[in-house]
């Protein structure tokens, strides 16, 4: 497995303002997503962060909205931009080490946003 | 159009009893599958997977068995403990997309 640590843990944010979360791996990693837990609902895929080129999005979300960053094989960025309450979530950072197993991804601690 | 589906929001179980969770999907192209534990304020952790080869894996207290032409997949928990008490989520992904496609989650409480 992997060790993922996200900063901020939470935060509460004023609607129309922007807000960045980072994902730091403790080991290079081939593969990073970024998730969202919405209050009551599961989780769903925002996008896959590449390392080296643009993010690849999932039908809902759009890199405007969303821009993600990977500079290298251990750290990413979402930003959230523009926010209105509807992004009140968990927003969680997914690795897949590519070792072992078949497809097993391993989250970090998430990122509880709140937007007033 | 939610593909993973877990129709059971909650489960209430006896400690040292035995807990089952159960998982339907409907998209064919999946063929490995995932079962994850979320505590509040933590992020999922991974519990066990299966592949479509198999119908049956076991860890520790933690079974999974998957019937492909029902697309049904259930988690055996034995014996249920205190700790167990959290959400599960079920998980499913094709071999070629390494996009995990997640159910609503199944809350169970272990009761002492």
């Amino acid at each position: 497995s992997a060790v993922i640590s996200q900063k901020p843990s939470r935060d509460i944010c004023q609607r129309g303002t922007s807000l960045t979360i980072q994902c730091q791996v403790d080991s290079q990693v081939t593969m990073m997503f970024w998730y969202r837990q919405q209050p009551g609902q599961s989780l769903t895929l925002i996008a896959t962060a590449n390392q080296g080129s643009e993010a690849t999005y999932e039908s809902g979300f759009v890199i405007d909205k969303f821009p993600i960053s990977r500079p290298n094989l251990t750290f990413s960025t979402l930003t959230v931009s523009n926010m209105s309450p509807e992004d009140s979530s968990i927003y969680l950072c997914s690795v897949r080490p590519g070792t072992g197993g078949f497809n097993e991804q391993f989250f970090g601690p998430g990122t509880r946003l709140t937007v007033l | 159009d939610q593909q993973v589906k877990q129709n059971s929001p909650s489960l209430s179980v006896q400690e040292g009893r035995i807990s089952i969770l159960n998982c339907d999907y409907t998209n064919s192209m999946f063929d490995y599958f995932l079962w994850y534990k979320k505590y509040p304020a933590e992020g999922p952790t991974f519990l066990i997977s299966i592949s479509s080869i198999k119908d049956k894996n076991e860890d520790g207290r933690f079974t999974v068995f998957l019937n492909k032409s029902a697309k049904h997949l259930s988690l055996h928990i034995v014996p249920s403990q205190p700790g167990d008490s959290a959400v599960y989520f079920c998980a499913a992904s094709g071999s070629n997309d390494y996009k995990l496609s997640f159910g609503a989650g199944t809350t169970v409480t272990v009761r002492a």
